[in-house]
């Protein structure tokens, strides 16, 4: 088990330019989560992902983010036209099959700043 | 819209001390999971309760989910500067696969 992996761990970035985040989830998970937090807040949910099927997307997500996880294996979170309200911790969790109240294993995230 | 309201936000104890952090909602959930997240990473899982009144043990750490299962509590004894950090809770609904997450409080505990 080598845990969850997100690259980059920080990215700075101008306003208006795109940024994608990649998440490689522990390898037999085939539940992944994307999650974004702020300073001195809890995790915000994003998207969800089972396999390559991305089943559930928050309505706060704006148009300008997409995330894909084309062969149900790594996923990549695009954020277009960074907006400084973008600045934030994204947060990536992966979780078991089958499994009821399984528990999300997070990765350390992508800390986003938005100049 | 389920919300999970967790109070204090903050909280900054001497070592030795007692304290409870509350979750509440006003919604029911199939479960509940406490979380503990130190800086620059991730949450790490510390307890899950599914059965409203079900209390959990670890080590220092009392974990009890309510009787309707809207809310819980995380009750540490003899707190040491190692429990320091932000404690999450979240709150899991049956069909709804994406867990939801109560606003965290701060723990420090001063040596």
């Amino acid at each position: 088990d080598t845990g969850v992996s997100q690259d980059p761990r920080h990215k700075i970035t101008k306003r208006g330019q795109n940024v994608t985040f990649r998440c490689d989830p522990i390898s037999e998970h085939n539940r992944l989560y994307w999650y974004r937090q702020t300073l001195g807040q809890g995790p915000e949910f994003l998207t969800y992902f089972q396999n390559e099927a991305q089943l559930e997307k928050s309505r706060l997500l704006s148009d300008r983010f997409s995330a894909e996880r084309p062969k149900g294996s790594f996923s990549t979170l695009e954020i277009q036209r960074t907006e400084q309200g973008d600045s934030a911790m994204y947060l990536c969790a992966s979780s078991p099959p089958d499994r009821d109240n399984s528990p999300l294993h997070f990765g350390n995230g992508t800390r986003l700043t938005v100049t | 819209t389920q919300l999970l309201e967790q109070s204090p936000q903050f909280l900054s104890i001497q070592e030795g001390e007692n304290l409870t952090v509350y979750c509440n909602s006003s919604s029911v959930f199939s479960s509940l999971q406490w979380y503990r997240q130190e800086p620059g990473e991730g949450p790490v899982l510390l307890v899950t309760v599914v059965t409203g009144g079900e209390v959990k043990k670890l080590k220092r750490l009392t974990f009890q989910f309510g009787d309707a299962r809207k809310d819980s509590s995380l009750h540490i004894t003899a707190a040491q500067p190692g429990d320091t950090g932000l404690y999450l809770c979240a709150g899991g609904s049956g069909g709804r696969r994406a867990l939801t997450f109560g606003s965290g409080t701060r723990l420090q505990v001063q040596p």
